[in-house]
């Protein structure tokens, strides 16, 4: 596979579940983000990944729980979400930090129930 | 505040017309990227340009042009030869704080 691959493509849980959602990147990039799109919303950045090493928490609830084992692999784990979390979730990648152009993944559609 | 507008939420072109896409930014920074993504209706964000702030010459990829005026602090899409499969969301972005600010999109539509 190419790219930056995202799985699932859909995900619909309960208040009370615990999922994760899974992004691979096969670009050789040493940098990977998640970011939420909400309907009518720009992106919102959640966090960034350089080197392996978490260098951006943008003030997301501890219900979202990012890890990247990786510099390929970047994991969001969830539990106890709420409604209001339902969005897509898009993973990208990059060589080098936000000066370089981010590949992204074909995201995550998440409806909490 | 916000950083970067995209004032038009909607816009429609003929298929084979050239359209553009308004994108406006406000940083201090000296140093700064404009980015335009294409997200069709299937969610992935594509890459479509990049445009450093001390790039003298515009930049152009295939049939995709951005218009710099950095005294006027705008970067503007035109697409030229619209095709059907141009019809998406378009983002235009930038690079400020280690991040990239999105703006809010504009969905083209090309009509046959």
């Amino acid at each position: 596979e190419t790219g930056v691959t995202q799985t699932p493509r859909h995900l619909v849980m309960g208040m009370t579940n615990k999922k994760s959602l899974k992004c691979e990147q096969h670009l050789g990039h040493n940098a990977m983000y998640w970011y939420k799109q909400s309907a009518k919303k720009p992106l919102e950045l959640m966090f960034v990944y350089s080197l392996e090493e978490r260098v951006e928490n943008n003030s997301v609830p501890s219900r979202f729980s990012p890890e990247c084992p990786n510099s390929s692999h970047l994991f969001l784990h969830l539990h106890t979400l709420q409604p209001e979390d339902s969005a897509l979730y898009l993973c990208a990648s990059s060589q080098g930090g936000s000066a370089y152009e981010q590949y992204f993944g074909p995201g995550t559609r998440l409806t909490v129930t | 505040a916000q950083k970067i507008t995209q004032t038009q939420p909607g816009m429609f072109v003929q298929e084979k017309e050239a359209v553009t896409l308004d994108c406006t930014y406000d940083t201090s920074d000296q140093s700064y990227g404009l980015f335009w993504y294409k997200q069709p209706s299937s969610g992935e964000m594509i890459f479509l340009i990049y445009q450093g702030s001390y790039d003298e010459q515009n930049a152009t990829e295939g049939r995709y042009s951005l218009n710099f005026q950095k005294a006027r602090k705008s970067a503007n899409l035109v697409i030229s030869a619209s095709q059907l499969g141009d019809s998406a969301m378009y983002f235009c972005a930038t690079n400020q704080g280690g991040k990239l600010i999105f703006g809010q999109g504009t969905e083209l539509s090309v009509k046959p």
